[in-house]
């Protein structure tokens, strides 16, 4: 399977641990993306990649969150003391940047987090 | 902020129905998406619109970019049962698709 893949796919932990899921993007790909999803709602942007590069952070992207991506292939993120309201599924996708344009992104399975 | 409303919420129809769901802004794109998320999936792009006006196709599928560049439709004729799931009209970012931003979804289920 050549896509995108995500581990691990669910995650249930207690509150206040930290946890870490891990991204593999398709292996060309060099932008890499995290999105949050919550229930009952469309994906929110947290932060991308271009190569090992952090580009962007949203301001969803608490200072509880840490995202690496240290090779420019796959991207670990990290939460730390984590809270209720982090529960979620947390959505990696990834695309090509080539001659300029960015191309489709494509997005793995995710991970969902329950905090309880 | 920027939001994309997206109506309906949900649709309830029988098999062989179309279906036509829609998307506004309240500022202007310059480009539309439109996902398709299955449950327990993350979002595959369906249709992508570049120019205010287009009209394009994907099999049963037909989306268009509205002239006003703040609207947009996804229709689907001819629903089957692998229809069901929940489609999102996505703004790219100015310079592509970075940064994609997801309106609120229209959960498609189809009655048996």
């Amino acid at each position: 399977d050549t896509g995108v893949s995500q581990d691990p796919r669910h995650k249930i932990t207690k509150r206040g641990q930290n946890v870490t899921f891990r991204c593999d993007p398709i292996s060309e790909h060099n932008r890499l993306y995290w999105y949050r999803q919550t229930l009952g709602q469309g994906p929110e942007f947290l932060t991308y990649f271009q190569n090992e590069a952090q580009l962007e952070k949203s301001r969803l992207l608490s200072d509880r969150f840490s995202a690496e991506r240290p090779k420019g292939s796959f991207s670990t993120l990290e939460i730390q003391r984590t809270e209720q309201g982090d529960s979620a599924m947390y959505l990696c996708a990834s695309s090509l940047l080539a001659g300029g344009v960015v191309d489709e992104q494509f997005f793995g399975p995710g991970t969902r987090l329950t905090v309880l | 902020g920027q939001q994309l409303n997206q109506s309906p919420q949900s649709m309830f129809i029988q098999e062989g129905e179309d279906v036509s769901m829609n998307c506004t802004s309240s500022s202007i794109f310059n480009t539309w998406l439109w996902y398709k998320q299955d449950p327990g999936e993350g979002p595959v792009l369906l249709i992508a619109l570049y120019k205010a006006g287009e009209l394009t196709s994907n099999g049963r599928l037909t989306a268009q970019f509205g002239i006003t560049r703040k609207d947009s439709f996804l229709n689907i004729s001819a629903s089957i049962p692998s229809d069901v799931g929940i489609y999102f009209c996505v703004r790219g970012s100015n310079f592509g698709n970075e940064k994609l931003t997801f309106g609120t979804g229209t959960r498609l289920t189809i009655i048996p």
